[in-house]
């Protein structure tokens, strides 16, 4: 099983939508996540992190569930511009520290 | 956040000879991470690069391959050794962000995307 799962899609949702992306982890030890955004061709950049707490930015929330050991992304309002790759990270530290990524779900968000 | 550039932004490199890729962060950081994203696949770690001591390699990536270099805490080098059409990724160098801070977001170079014809 690998340790950050994610459906890959792609999600194609009309604009003005709201979109929910989920992703799962296996490490109980992980203690960050982060959903990273990446378009084509181009680098991963940091879109929001993840805490124990969740947290909200504008029309992006992050949800992170320890019991059940998935994070959560909610996408309100679809813009056009929100078309791209999201990636589910989960950050392990303590000795030896590892971020492994997701494949990441693709998203397109048709007028 | 730190920003991060990369050389060259691409290659198309022949089978058997070898490719050198730079990584400059405009901040002095402890740590620069070399990952590789092959074709419709995520992120892999293949090394992390320590300034004043030997890079640490991940499980199924050898330092006889992939020789990395960090000379400085601004600067690092990937060398893509011995080049098979395998090895045709893009390679993507990234620091943790914050580290003053403790945060562990990364921050990551442009790529570099490499053919191996």
């Amino acid at each position: 099983r690998k340790e950050v799962e994610q459906d890959p899609g792609p999600f194609n949702v009309p604009e003005g939508a709201t979109v929910a992306f989920n992703c799962t982890y296996s490490n109980s030890a992980s203690q960050s996540f982060f959903w990273y955004r990446q378009d084509c061709r181009k680098e991963p950049k940091l879109l929001m992190s993840v805490y124990s707490s969740g947290n909200e930015d504008g029309r992006f929330t992050a949800q992170l569930n320890r019991a059940s050991q998935y994070i959560s992304l909610l996408i309100r309002d679809s813009k056009l511009s929100d078309s791209a790759t999201y990636l589910c990270v989960g950050y392990t530290s303590g000795g030896y520290q590892k971020v492994t990524f997701g494949i990441g779900t693709k998203l397109q968000v048709i007028p | 956040s730190a920003v991060i550039s990369q050389k060259p932004s691409r290659d198309i490199c022949q089978r058997g000879t070898s490719l050198t890729i730079q990584c400059q962060v405009d901040s002095q950081v402890t740590m620069m991470f070399w990952y590789r994203q092959q074709p419709g696949q995520s992120l892999t770690l293949i090394a992390t690069a320590n300034q004043g001591s030997e890079a640490t390699y991940e499980s199924g990536f050898v330092i006889d391959k992939f020789p990395i270099s960090r000379p400085n805490l601004t600067f690092s080098t990937l060398t893509v050794s011995n080049m098979s059409p395998e090895d045709s990724s893009i390679y993507l160098c990234s620091v943790e962000g914050g580290e003053s801070s403790g945060s562990y977001e990364q921050y990551f170079g442009p790529g570099t995307r490499l053919t191996v014809t």
